[in-house]
């Protein structure tokens, strides 16, 4: 298995465009995690789903954020309008009876 | 609410030599498990260790080993024979046992620095 794959790795955009980030989660895995990392604020859960259904998005900062799991090999992970506070490098994990398993990241800029 | 705190911001070793980081909890639940992740200076996040806190025998892959404390609350992390390429942060996390609730809680990391 190719492991948690996201794209883009990194994302340069202009403040109020709208960014989607990427994520295949690893194959047979029920669980989908967003999270997002700053140095300021170390890792962060933004919303986890289970079997494709959203669990929990408490930790979303603002309603900015939305994000999707239409199926059970990929989901998305939207920000609209961006803004440079949003500039982190957001990570999607997938996991299956406990352990989390982590993508590569994708860094975001926002300028 | 769990806690995990990870009271070194930083350590350092020399290579080929033994190094403990440590990791604190808290928590009022009896069942959980118990992780630590590497994150080199590619980014991603990569699984070391877990420890299930029902086990009394303490975890190892290869170089890397926990001790596991219960009743102090203490998982540290023991990397021997350190490598350059052990040079990362290191970030403790706890999760609770419970079906409903796979929310992993992270301690704030320890880089650990490795010298040749």
């Amino acid at each position: 298995d190719a492991g948690v794959i996201q794209s883009p790795r990194h994302e340069v955009t202009e403040m109020g465009q709208e960014v989607t980030l990427r994520c295949k989660p690893i194959s047979g895995h029920d669980y989908l995690f967003w999270y997002r990392q700053t140095m300021m604020r170390g890792l962060e859960l933004l919303i986890y789903f289970n079997n494709n259904v959203p669990i929990d998005d408490s930790g979303m900062p603002e309603d900015r954020f939305s994000a999707k799991m239409p199926n059970a090999s990929f989901s998305t992970l939207k920000i609209q309008p961006s803004e440079p506070r949003d500039s982190a490098v957001y990570f999607c994990a997938s996991s299956s009876r406990g352990v989390a398993f982590f993508g590569q990241g994708t860094r975001l800029t926002v300028v | 609410a769990q806690t995990v705190t990870q009271s070194q911001p930083e350590m350092s070793v020399q290579e080929a030599e033994t190094v403990t980081l440590s990791c604190t909890y808290d928590t009022s639940e009896s069942d959980y498990y118990l992780f630590w992740y590497k994150q080199p200076p590619s980014r991603q996040m990569i699984l070391v260790i877990r420890q299930e806190a029902y086990k009394q025998q303490n975890a190892t892959e290869n170089r890397f080993s926990v001790n596991f404390q219960k009743a102090a609350k203490s998982f540290s992390l023991k990397i021997s024979d350190s490598q350059l390429g052990d040079a990362a942060m290191y970030f403790c996390a706890y999760r609770s046992y419970a079906d409903s609730n796979y929310q992993l809680i992270w301690g704030a990391g320890t880089k650990l620095i490795i010298k040749p």
